[in-house]
């Protein structure tokens, strides 16, 4: 099983660039999240959804956009990057809200 | 008060020790506890997940979970230089909100 997947990597954006950061996940699980972690910090909440044509914001939304058309997947798009939006990015699911999540491994967003 | 917290550390034990990491939440209602290990560069993968008060043991590891104090421990046993990572508590405080610490530094000498 492939887990959750996300693409790319590493990015580098210049300030008011767009990008769209993929997430796909193969193990039919209704929930799935947007974290980002900074330098040093816990993971802060983007989006969220639980399940197909459903989402929501977290605690850290401003600047973001989600969507979810599939039980699969669920693509962040960023718009007008911006040097606050350097961080680490994590796509997750999850069975349920209160279970275990599963992680993807992640991709370093970098703006300049 | 941050919601969940937990000392960043580093915490630095000798090879074979106990490393024993703490972690506090706000949220008297919560139900679901995580320990989440973070090696650098990489994604967090589920250590231990806990419900019920009390100990829950798995290997070399044990959950203990205190709802009275809202106090959540991991204890590592016989640690090992491998076991050097940030360590991540979370919380689940209904539905699909899952609150993270910051995270805990744990450095093992070899």
């Amino acid at each position: 099983n492939a887990g959750v997947t996300q693409t790319p990597k590493f990015r580098i954006l210049k300030i008011g660039q767009s990008m769209t950061l993929q997430c796909a996940q193969d193990m039919n699980h209704n929930y799935m999240y947007w974290y980002r972690q900074d330098p040093g910090m816990g993971l802060k909440l983007i989006y969220y959804s639980v399940g197909a044509g459903i989402t929501d914001k977290g605690e850290v939304p401003n600047g973001y956009n989600v969507s979810r058309s599939t039980t699969e997947d669920f693509p962040l798009r960023l718009e007008l990057a911006a040097p606050s939006q350097t961080s680490v990015y994590f796509c997750a699911s999850s069975y349920e809200g209160s279970t275990e999540a599963f992680f993807g491994q992640g991709t370093r967003l970098t703006v300049v | 008060q941050k919601e969940v917290e937990q000392n960043s550390g580093p915490l630095s034990v000798p090879e074979g020790a106990i490393a024993s990491l703490n972690c506090t939440y706000s949220d008297r209602g919560s139900q679901s506890f995580f320990w989440y290990r973070q090696y650098s560069g990489k994604s967090p993968e589920l250590i231990m997940f806990i419900y019920s008060n009390g100990d829950k043991e798995d290997g070399r590891f044990t959950a203990q979970l205190n709802k009275a104090s809202q106090y959540v421990s991991l204890l590592i046993r016989d640690s090992q230089p491998s076991d050097s990572a940030t360590y991540l508590c979370a919380v689940n405080t209904g539905g699909f909100k899952t609150i993270f610490g910051a995270g805990t530094r744990l450095f093992v000498k070899a």
